[in-house]
Parts: C-alpha cells; sequence; structure tokens
C-alpha cells in the first residue's frame, strides 16, 4: 500500500513560484503503474485537479492553470513534484498529493496535505 | 461556479437514505463511465468511495451506491450513520471543448445527519 507526503513551504509571496515534493513510500510510482497526481482545496471552496505525471513521465494538467503548472519526476528519490508560477491569494489551498491507476479521476491514495498560503 | 453542478446540502436522519446528484453535460458525465465521488471530513483526506460510476473500491461499505442516468450521476447512502456526515464531491472525466480534463469536480454537497 502507498503512503504519500507532501512537504514544502506552507508561505509564499505573491507572483513567486510555490514548490511542493510529494515523497512515495511502500512502493513506488513505477512499480504501482500509476499516475502522481496533484489536487488543492482553497478554504471553504471545493476540490480542483491540477495535473498528474505518468509513471513514465508524461504530464496533464488542468486546461486553466497549464500555463502556470509543471510536474516532474524524480524516479530515484520516489518523488513528484508541484511548480505553480506567478501565484496570487487565489492559490492559497491545501494542495495534495494522490495517485491514480489510469487516466480517470480515481484517486485511491492520497497524503495528508499541506496548507500553502500566499501572502506577503 | 464549478462544471459538475452538485446540491449545496442535503440532510437525512439516522436509518434513512439519501441522494446526491451530480449534473453534467454529454462530453463529461453523460458520455463517459468515469465519475468518481469522494467522502471528505472537514480536516481530514478525501476518500475515494465510488469509481467508474458504480464500483466501490475494497473496504468501502456497501451503503453506498451510485449510479448515472444521461448527464446526471448520483450517490445513494443507506442506512444513513452519524460518521456518514461529511462533504461530498463527485468528479468526471471530460472533453468538452471549452474544458477537456482528467478531473472536472463538483462543487460539493454537504450532508448533515440529523
Amino acid at each position: 500500500q502507498l503512503q504519500l507526503q507532501e512537504s514544502g513551504p506552507g508561505l509564499v509571496n505573491p507572483s513567486e513560484i510555490l514548490s511542493l515534493t510529494c515523497t512515495v513510500s511502500g512502493g513506488s510510482l513505477s512499480s504501482s503503474r500509476s499516475y502522481g497526481g496533484w489536487i488543492r482545496q482553497p478554504p471553504g471552496k471545493g476540490l480542483e485537479w491540477i495535473g498528474s505525471i505518468h509513471y513514465s513521465g508524461i504530464t496533464y494538467y488542468h486546461p486553466p492553470l497549464k500555463s502556470r503548472v509543471t510536474i516532474s519526476l524524480d524516479t530515484s528519490k520516489n518523488r513528484f513534484s508541484l511548480n505553480l508560477t506567478s501565484v496570487t491569494a487565489a492559490d492559497t489551498a491545501v494542495y495534495y498529493c494522490a495517485t491514480h491507476k489510469r487516466f480517470t479521476p480515481n484517486f485511491d491514495y492520497w497524503g495528508q496535505g499541506t496548507l500553502v498560503t500566499v501572502s506577503s | 461556479q464549478s462544471a459538475l453542478t452538485q446540491p449545496a446540502s442535503v440532510s437525512g436522519s439516522p436509518g434513512q437514505s439519501i441522494t446526491i446528484s451530480c449534473t453534467g453535460t454529454s462530453s463529461d458525465v453523460g458520455g463517459y463511465d468515469y465519475v468518481s465521488w469522494y467522502q471528505h471530513h472537514p480536516g481530514k483526506v478525501p476518500k475515494l468511495i465510488i469509481y467508474d460510476v458504480s464500483n466501490r473500491p475494497s473496504g468501502v461499505s456497501n451503503r453506498f451506491s451510485g449510479s448515472k442516468s444521461g448527464n446526471t450521476a448520483s450517490l445513494t447512502i443507506s442506512g444513513l450513520q452519524a460518521e456518514d456526515e461529511a462533504d461530498y464531491y463527485c468528479t468526471s472525466y471530460s472533453t468538452s471543448v471549452i474544458l477537456s480534463t482528467l478531473g472536472l469536480f463538483g462543487g460539493g454537497t454537504k450532508l448533515t445527519v440529523l
């Protein structure tokens, strides 16, 4: 069973880059033939898929965020990362990493989530 | 405004059944059997309870069931229990011209167990 853990700064300045890492344990994206995805939830609002990376390295992004998002994979360290550029207060949210086995929104394993606040 | 429409809230008494709807279009809910439902207790991690419209992951109670008719998917919870009180989100694969995406979420429904 996979375990996921997000890490990264809890506070980011407006216009800067939000960077988070998801470390996978109990297996790997490759061994489980999975995608690693990022989902966020702004305070008081619903869930939003940000993007996913296949264990082969192919990436998929939610169109409204595509111009600002990069997801990368570090197989040697068993982790994948999220970079979100030009952040504003609207990007303040709890960010979750999760895995899914097919190109469908079936997110089976989740990290605990990390709150990122965009503020100066 | 979310692309998938869910009621903001539903309520029911212990032991009763409730149904939460999730309405989309023929480019998402109606066009594919890739609707999932998540249970989210505030402060906790979302939990997948239904995938591919009507399938339950291992370990999920059979009190949860999913279905779809046309462009509307539904989640039914039978034999309501206090622990079912949570937010519920639907999501669907979408290939609409406006928003082609892996995961189009609904706005969420708050279930209150009276």
